[in-house]
């Protein structure tokens, strides 16, 4: 079954202790992309990466970090974690930009 | 730049009746246009789309025409069910976006009583 997997689907953290949300996805797609969506805004692209090694910012970047060692994971790094930060993030995928996205469950992230 | 504006929620409607989620949207050129849908607890899930004007996206009985001259793309069903209840995004992809993100609306969430 084509999938995007993310987890955890739900995280409580404290400010300042890093976490990673890890996102993987089995239909060999060349572009995966993080969002976070908050209430009123709807979802805002993190980072996306056209490949393995190939990332780039989207637009809302600060706080974040994302790596791309193999196709199949992108992981989402919060390197010091801050409540507004806090937040329902989803993991996508598509093979190439333009072309339909596959979305994750969701990662509900709390920074207190 | 791109953007996305659709209106407010929640729209509450009564099982069978006709539903209009509207989406307006600004990009230049001929930008893509999407539907995505929420449904409680899950990822969004493509519903329908259109890359040209004039162009019907259609499925599950959901439809929305690509309307150029006005630059909307409205969301219609004509008989709701409960099972339709959940949050509905407009979301567009630019020529000129390349590599970059779908850019979505605000979400309109649709609650569908028995």
């Amino acid at each position: 079954e084509a999938q995007v997997t993310q987890n955890p689907r739900y995280l409580i953290t404290v400010t300042g202790k890093k976490l990673t949300v890890t996102c993987s996805q089995n239909m060999n797609h060349e572009y995966m992309s993080w969002y976070r969506q908050d209430p009123g805004l709807g979802l805002r692209q993190i980072y996306y990466s056209m490949n393995v090694e190939v990332t780039d910012k989207g637009d809302v970047p600060e706080g974040y970090k994302v790596s791309r060692k193999e196709k199949r994971n992108f992981p989402l790094i919060l390197e010091s974690p801050s409540p507004n930060q806090t937040s329902l993030y989803f993991c996508a995928s598509s093979l190439r930009p333009r072309e339909k996205a596959f979305f994750g469950q969701g990662t509900r992230l709390t920074v207190v | 730049g791109n953007s996305v504006t659709q209106m407010e929620g929640p729209v509450t409607l009564s099982e069978e009746a006709f539903l209009t989620i509207n989406c307006t949207y600004t990009a230049t050129g001929y930008p893509s246009l999407f539907w995505y849908v929420q449904y409680p607890g899950e990822g969004l899930q493509l519903l329908l789309k259109a890359t040209k004007a004039d162009d019907k996206g259609s499925n599950k009985g959901f439809e929305a025409t690509y309307r150029k001259e006005t630059t909307s793309f409205h969301l219609e069903k004509g008989s709701v069910q409960v099972s339709d209840s959940a949050v509905y995004f407009c979301a567009l992809r630019g020529e000129d976006t390349g590599r970059r993100a779908l850019t979505f609306g605000s979400g309109t969430r649709l609650q569908v009583q028995p």
